[in-house]
């Protein structure tokens, strides 16, 4: 069973819209969590981090967490073409080293 | 901001070569690892370090070997290049293991012929 699960995409959503990803994990104790954005042919860049149930808000984007579901999710609102990337979920199970999902690829169509 | 620096961007090298990755961060973090990305794949962990002279194999060691004289610097080796050993490399950098993000360097695109 893999640890921290995502759907590959792609995901393709029209310009304007709110692009939802959702990230699964089994670690019932992981304390951290992380999504990072990945263009193709780049590294990864973090571009938030959520340690605590509900909500936190940077921008257009939203992470969710859900540690009684063991659910993390972000949402991208008014996307923008630029917004296209691979969006990787990552999981910091308790006093281990991160675990990645494989990735989310998201489209936003103009 | 954090800054995570790899030697090269993209690198060719043949078979049976030794080959030398190195990375360097700029923000006094304790941990560094090194992962190696695949299409399919996604990121897998080859070593990490948490500490001068520390180091704690990953996912997938075998072929890899690792050097940290200096907290600032991890440098991957390759002893004997094999051509499945081709692939994008990416350091990263953490305060601490347990918690904190992860910051990458840009990565090396490895070509082994």
């Amino acid at each position: 069973q893999k640890e921290v699960e995502q759907n590959s995409g792609p995901l393709s959503v029209p310009e304007g819209a709110i692009a939802s990803l959702n990230c699964t994990y089994s670690d019932r104790g992981s304390q951290s969590f992380f999504w990072y954005r990945q263009y193709s042919g780049k590294s990864p860049e973090l571009i938030m981090s959520i340690y605590s149930n509900g909500d936190k808000e940077d921008g257009r984007f939203t992470a969710q967490l859900n540690k009684a579901s063991q659910y993390v999710s972000l949402l991208i609102r008014d996307s923008q073409p630029s917004d296209s990337a691979t969006y990787l979920c990552a999981v910091n199970p308790q006093g281990g080293k991160l675990i990645f999902g494989q990735g989310t690829e998201l489209s936003v169509k103009p | 901001d954090v800054k995570v620096t790899q030697s090269s961007r993209y690198l060719v090298k043949r078979t049976g070569e030794k080959v030398f990755l190195e990375c360097v961060q700029d923000m006094d973090h304790e941990n560094m690892f090194w992962y190696r990305q695949d299409p399919g794949l996604g990121l897998r962990l080859i070593y990490f370090s948490y500490d001068v002279k520390m180091k704690e194999k990953g996912d997938i060691p075998e072929g890899y070997s690792v050097s940290r004289e200096k907290k600032e610097r991890f440098s991957l080796i390759l002893e004997s290049a094999s051509t499945n050993q081709t692939s994008m490399y990416l350091c990263a950098s953490s305060l601490i293991i347990g918690g904190n993000e992860q910051f990458f360097g840009p990565g090396t695109r490895l070509t082994v012929l």
